[in-house]
């Protein structure tokens, strides 16, 4: 089993739509939790960080459910330029982390 | 700022040749990393660095040497290069204290 796992999609949706993404990890020691977003044949970057007691960012809302070890990002009102893949990230000992396969978002007009 | 800078962008190896890819940081980030993406595999760790004279195997290290002489510097070397060494290698960096990843615009490779 992977240590990080999510739906690889694609999540193909229409412009104003609500998507959600979902991953779990293995790991009940994991320290920290992020969402990252990568482009197209580009690096990944840093979309938010995921705090225990959810955060939210603009559009975005990201939560955590440590007993249940599952992460979420919910992206509402989709804009074209949100389309990408999505990766989730969780960080197991001070900066070691693990990457799941990526969600890949493709928002339609 | 530079952050995290990678060479080369692109590269095609023939099978057997050896390699280097260069990374280095300017932002004096303890944990080093490099990273292979293939198609519907995600980022896969390769090695890893908490510090100079420190280096760990990630999940997927055969093939591969990597070194860390100083705090900048984490080159990965090929051996000897195999097609299934073809992928997209992504460097990163990022502080113990703040374990946010930066990333490399990544290297390109094809092994024919």
């Amino acid at each position: 089993r992977k240590e990080v796992e999510q739906d690889p999609g694609p999540f193909n949706v229409p412009e104003g739509a609500t998507v959600a993404f979902n991953c779990t990890y293995s790991n009940s020691a994991s320290q920290s939790f992020f969402w990252y977003r990568q482009d197209c044949r580009k690096e990944p970057k840093l979309l938010m960080s995921v705090y225990s007691s959810g955060n939210e960012d603009g559009r975005f809302t990201a939560q955590l459910n440590r007993a249940s070890q599952y992460i979420s990002l919910l992206i509402r009102d989709s804009k074209l330029s949100d389309s990408a893949t999505y990766l989730c990230v969780v960080d197991n000992q001070g900066g070691k982390l693990i990457f799941g396969q990526g969600t890949e978002l493709s928002v339609k007009p | 700022n530079a952050g995290v800078t990678q060479t080369p962008k692109f590269q095609v190896l023939k099978t057997g040749q050896s390699m280097t890819l260069q990374c280095a940081q300017d932002m004096n980030h303890e944990y080093m990393s490099w990273y292979r993406q293939d198609p519907g595999m995600g980022l896969r760790l390769i090695h890893y660095s908490v510090g100079a004279g420190i280096t760990d195997q990630g999940e997927v290290p055969n093939g591969y040497n990597v070194s860390r002489s100083t705090t900048e510097d984490f080159p990965l070397r090929l051996l000897s290069a195999a097609p299934s060494q073809t992928s997209v290698y992504f460097c990163a960096s990022s502080s113990f204290g703040l374990p946010i990843a930066f990333f490399g615009q990544g290297t390109r490779l094809t092994v024919v």
